[in-house]
């Protein structure tokens, strides 16, 4: 069964501090894997999208790296600030069959403190 | 805005009313979903329309019944829901269903409370 574990699954930091989450995968056979962001209440927006091909995408104090082999993708905030607390979630699209699936995490769920 | 429109926002239905979701995209995409996320549990795919044509229905429940008119456009038809349906329901989009390289957009979801 495919599956997306997020560890952990809240974490508390106080402002300016680095951080790691974490996402890990069952199967390695994957077209590519997503990070979302989640305000309360609110919908999804998408935050990096690494291919299978790739091991790592940065955007401003986002940094994303995927590996396939071990199963393992991190999303490291760089200089945290009250305003990226949010739920992160990491979406994977593994291969099934002849077609894709995409089975996402339970997400994290972030609180930077000022 | 993600360029992915949700309407309603929030909607409270009793368990006889029938009402109607809306998902909206004019980002040119060619698939179009419906999930459900639920308290606590991760988002659970419902149905995946590609060019208008429903591909995909993940065991969901006869009382929701989906629709896509044109690729611009998803309604998700509700009726005699139960209490347990009460969830955020969130409508996403992309390119192609079977996109490689290429990720999701999402609404920003309607908050729908069964009473």
């Amino acid at each position: 069964k495919q599956e997306v574990t997020q560890i952990p699954a809240a974490l508390s930091v106080p402002e300016g501090e680095n951080l790691v989450l974490n996402c890990s995968f069952t199967d390695s056979a994957i077209y590519n894997l997503q990070w979302f962001r989640q305000d309360p209440g609110k919908g999804l927006t998408s935050l990096l999208l690494i291919q299978s091909s790739q091991r790592e995408q940065t955007s401003g104090r986002l940094n994303a790296s995927l590996d396939k082999s071990s199963g393992r993708s991190t999303l490291y905030i760089a200089a945290s600030q009250p305003g990226d607390s949010a739920t992160y979630l990491c979406a994977v699209r593994f291969l099934q069959g002849g077609s894709e699936k995409l089975v996402f995490g339970k997400g994290t769920k972030l609180t930077v403190n000022p | 805005e993600t360029g992915v429109t949700q309407t309603p926002r929030h909607l409270v239905m009793g368990m006889t009313n029938k009402k109607s979701l809306k998902c909206e995209q004019h980002l040119g995409h060619n698939a179009m979903y419906w999930y459900k996320q639920s308290a606590k549990k991760p988002l659970e795919l419902m149905f995946v329309y590609s060019l208008e044509e429903r591909v995909e229905n993940n065991s969901v429940p006869s009382r929701f019944s989906p629709e896509c008119p044109n690729s611009s456009h998803l309604f998700l038809h509700l009726h005699t829901l139960q209490p347990e349906d009460s969830a955020l329901y969130l409508c996403a989009s992309s390119l192609f269903r079977d996109t490689l390289g290429y990720g999701y957009t999402f609404g920003s979801g309607t908050r729908l409370t069964v009473v």
